[in-house]
């Protein structure tokens, strides 16, 4: 069964650093998403994709922020100068969402760990 | 701003039993209600969904049911085994966009 892909597993960086997580969604899908959830709390939405371009972001999605489609498989999410509080696993996932009325399911990748030291 | 609200934080229940989580949302123009299961380190792998259009939907021991009018919608787990233990996450879509708003998570112990 196909499923979505992230690397790296875990990420350490210096505050202030720039990091980029990759994912490769389901192969078929049309949108994609970056969630991010801090140890021990809930999962929490950054961002949609679709068609080349941001459908929505949160408010947590902010300058320091970027997605971008570079190629037909990856999917990347940038934090352009990291902070202490960006430590959290990143969760990338994908849905096919052909139907406009309907929300489709979403697969999450096994995420990225990012440390911010 | 939608939110959904989940409960209990914490569930412990013998081998056997059931165990019934419970979650409200606020935005009355969710239409799509799934859960998801996640073990520790890992990802959150989806374990049932229901839409707006139906009050029940069952998977072996699993079952979601969801009262629109109320805007609760729950799952139950019959049976439980060891292997259930994890946390289980309920989520809602948004009327605006197909994100999704998670619910704040619940531990569910499975005592052998």
């Amino acid at each position: 069964e196909p499923e979505v892909t992230q690397t790296p597993s875990h990420q350490v960086t210096q505050m202030g650093q720039e990091v980029i997580l990759r994912c490769v969604p389901i192969s078929n899908h049309l949108y994609f998403y970056w969630y991010r959830q801090i140890l021990g709390q809930k999962v929490e939405f950054l961002v949609s994709f679709y068609n080349n371009e941001i459908s929505e972001k949160s408010e947590i999605f902010d300058d320091q922020f970027s997605v971008e489609r570079p190629d037909g498989s990856n999917f990347t999410l940038k934090i352009r100068s990291t902070k202490l509080e960006d430590s959290a696993m990143y969760f990338c996932a994908s849905s096919t969402t052909g139907d406009p009325f309907s929300t489709d399911t979403q697969y999450f990748g096994p995420g990225t760990r990012l440390t911010v030291l | 701003g939608e939110n959904v609200e989940q409960h209990p934080s914490t569930l412990s229940v013998q081998e056997g039993d059931s165990a019934v989580i419970k979650c409200t949302y606020s935005d009355s123009a969710s239409n799509y209600f799934p859960w998801y299961k996640q073990e520790l380190g890992k990802r959150p792998q989806l374990i049932i969904d229901i839409r707006s259009n139906v009050g029940e939907k069952k998977d072996q021991r699993i079952a979601v049911t969801l009262n629109k009018t109320a805007k609760h919608f729950s799952l139950h787990i019959t049976e439980t085994q060891p292997e259930d233990s994890a946390v289980y996450f309920c989520a809602a879509d948004s009327d605006s966009s197909y994100k999704l708003i998670f619910g704040s998570g619940t531990r569910l112990l499975v005592r052998p």
